[in-house]
């Protein structure tokens, strides 16, 4: 089956600190990638769509300055969390959909488990 | 706003036990619906789906049918496994969107 890998799976960094994670579809190429965030015992919510070769389009409430999305290939899409502060801890989960027609099945990465101290 | 509820865990079962994970969902029109398994240091994987109302999805023993009226969707197997152990997650979306929304994710736990 199709697979997404995300690295690193775990990043424990100083707060100010910049911290890049890596999406990347492994077996298929995905015009379209999605990261999520989820809070301990919350559900994922997404944080911002991106197409490949395009400005990604983020969510109500996301910071694009805070959160910077590139999406540079059709197998790699990375986020920054640009001088992380502690609030900023959580679980960054990526996914990636193979077409642009939203009946494509999104395939999940592992997630990324960031802890800001 | 278009928003999922499932009953929270952890849930804990004995091998073979009935499991029902409630999930009810708030939304306009007539999404499709998801359940998506996250089995320990793994991804989300997509489970089973409806698409509409009165559907059933199925999978791997699982089951669940797109209840309309009741705005439900309940995750159904007749005898768990250890194996089953995972992280259940109910979602909904629509066709003309990208956007899935998910539900807080239920933990489940089988006794051998």
């Amino acid at each position: 089956g199709a697979v997404v890998s995300q690295h690193p799976s775990r990043v424990i960094c100083k707060s100010g600190t910049s911290v890049k994670i890596e999406c990347r579809s492994l077996d298929f190429q995905a015009t379209t990638m999605f990261w999520y965030r989820q809070f301990p015992k919350q559900s994922l919510m997404l944080m911002a769509t991106s197409n490949e070769g395009s400005k990604a389009t983020y969510e109500q409430g996301v910071e694009k300055d805070k959160f910077l999305i590139n999406h540079a290939s059709l197998t790699l899409s990375t986020l920054t969390v640009t001088s992380a502060h502690p609030e900023d801890s959580s679980f960054y989960i990526c996914s990636a959909r193979a077409g642009q027609n939203s009946n494509q099945p999104q395939h999940f990465g592992d997630g990324t488990r960031l802890s800001i101290l | 706003g278009n928003s999922v509820t499932q009953m929270e865990g952890p849930v804990t079962l004995s091998e073979e036990a009935f499991l029902t994970i409630n999930c009810t969902y708030t939304a306009t029109g007539y999404p499709s619906l998801f359940w998506y398994v996250q089995y320990p240091g793994e991804g989300l994987q997509l489970l089973l789906k409806a698409t509409k109302a009165d559907d059933k999805g199925s999978n791997k023993g699982f089951e669940a049918t797109y209840r309309k009226e009741t705005t439900s969707f309940h995750l159904e197997k007749g005898s768990v496994q250890v194996s089953d152990s995972a992280v259940y997650f109910c979602a909904l979306s629509y066709s003309s969107a990208s956007k899935i929304i998910f539900g807080s994710g239920t933990r489940l736990s089988i006794r051998p």
